[in-house]
């Protein structure tokens, strides 16, 4: 089955630099992977997605580039902002079925 | 991006009773529901998959008995914890897809249900 691998596990950036959090998949029929941000108690909430007809996506501050090849995707935030402070997750999906999740980046943003 | 709400957010429960917890998607029919199950400081562990009208596809090593789901509708599921015990308490998701496959293969995540069992 599919295995998703997320590192760093911790981030610190200072406010205004930039965050970068990658994954790697095993699984090569994977097609859909999706970033999701979670703040303490709360659900997670998809914030950029990437399918893999596609290298780059860009969403302001947000983007995510994937490499089919060598089965990796990546996370990039720049400008980062307090706000930004949250646990991350990568995940990996064909065609929306059956998402593994990878263990999680907790990101902190220093002012 | 389209809104899946989660009931209650928080619950306690006595040991031996059983807690529902409703997944609502509020704004598009959702074919499919995915309950998680999280511990503090882990990832998401997917519990069961649920098509409307179908029963519902559980993972190894979770009980299909214990974790009652339900997903009678287009826009609800239902996951029921049978006979709780304290081991059960964690934090509860569920989230929801829309029909059909290619474009519409965002999952959405409800708030959340922090579980605890005295």
């Amino acid at each position: 089955g599919e295995n998703v691998e997320q590192h760093p596990s911790t981030l610190s950036v200072q406010e205004g630099d930039s965050a970068v959090i990658k994954c790697t998949y095993s699984d090569s029929a994977s097609n859909y992977f999706p970033w999701y941000k979670q703040e303490l108690g709360k659900g997670p909430q998809l914030i950029i997605d990437i399918r893999s007809n596609v290298g780059e996506k860009k969403d302001q501050r947000i983007a995510v580039t994937l490499n089919k090849t060598a089965k990796h995707f990546s996370l990039h935030i720049t400008e980062t902002q307090p706000e930004d402070s949250a646990v991350y997750f990568c995940a990996a999906s064909i065609y929306g079925q059956n998402f593994v999740f990878g263990p999680g980046t907790r990101l902190s943003v220093l002012p | 991006g389209a809104v899946v709400s989660q009931h209650p957010s928080r619950v306690i429960c006595k040991s031996g009773t059983s807690v529902k917890i409703e997944c609502r998607s509020l704004d598009f029919q959702a074919t499919t529901m995915f309950w998680y199950r999280q511990f503090p400081k882990q990832s998401l562990m997917l519990m069961a998959t649920s098509n409307e009208g179908s029963k519902a596809t559980y993972e190894q090593g979770v009980e299909k008995d214990k974790f009652l789901i339900n997903h009678a509708s287009l826009t609800l599921s239902t996951l029921t914890v049978t006979s709780a015990h304290p081991e059960d308490s964690s934090f509860y998701i569920c989230s929801a897809r829309g029909p059909g496959q290619g474009a519409n293969t965002e999952a959405f995540f409800g708030q959340g249900t922090r579980l605890t069992v005295v």
